[in-house]
């Protein structure tokens, strides 16, 4: 069955630090792969979409990297504010499913002034 | 910056009774979605709809669900029957390509709480 797994599940730092949250997945073939934001009580927002062949893929503060191989993305964010406190979600499509995109649970992140 | 828009933000209705979501995606966007996310849980996938027809669906999207483009602004998600593990966030999202397109950026409206008591 195709997954998606976040981790951590939350995570809280310090205004101005750096944070790296990670996406295993074992969505087989795969399509693309994509970072959202999603504020509390609202839609998500997308981050960066990356296809099998990208790496890394930039969105200001934000980078996404890519190992197809391993099946494995993370996410850097850079310099954190306190308006990144949201859920991040990692999402993956697969066209043998119909593309039909599978979602992680998310990482809450928390930053605290 | 154009936007999509939900209503009602919460929708409050009895087990059995048929609710109506409504959503107006973005102008120019060809492609129409529906998802949920059951409180606490994961977002899922339900339904995409392109040129008046159901392009793919989940297995969650069973016969007591339907969607629909009424006029040329509106799309609607219809529950026939609500049940207790109805009640979830609703999303409503849109896209100009649909999502077998790789860089389809989906833009996703502020949600439907539904509540079946």
């Amino acid at each position: 069955k195709n997954q998606v797994e976040q981790s951590p599940q939350s995570l809280i730092i310090l205004e101005g630090k750096n944070c790296t949250l990670q996406c295993n997945y074992t969505v087989s073939p795969f399509s693309n792969l994509r970072w959202y934001k999603q504020d509390t009580g609202r839609g998500p927002v997308s981050l960066t979409i990356m296809t099998f062949s990208e790496n890394t893929k930039s969105n200001g503060r934000y980078t996404a990297t890519l190992d197809a191989d391993t099946k494995q993305s993370s996410l850097h964010i850079t310099a954190s504010q306190l308006s990144d406190s949201a859920s991040y979600i990692c999402v993956v499509s697969n066209p043998g499913g119909s593309y039909i995109p599978t979602f992680g649970r998310g990482t809450s992140l928390i930053v605290h002034p | 910056e154009p936007e999509v828009t939900q209503t009602p933000s919460h929708q409050v209705t009895q087990m059995g009774q048929e609710v109506i979501l409504r959503c107006v995606p973005i102008s120019n966007h060809l492609y129409f979605y529906w998802y949920r996310q059951i409180l606490g849980q994961k977002v899922e996938f339900l339904v995409s709809f392109y040129n008046n027809e159901i392009s793919e669906k989940s297995e969650i999207f069973d016969d007591q669900f339907s969607v629909e483009r009424p006029d040329g602004s509106n799309f609607t998600l219809k529950i026939r029957s609500t049940k207790l593990e109805d009640s979830a966030m609703y999303f409503c999202a849109s896209s100009v390509g649909g999502i077998r397109f790789t860089y389809n950026e989906q833009f996703f409206g502020p949600g439907t709480r539904l509540t079946v008591l």
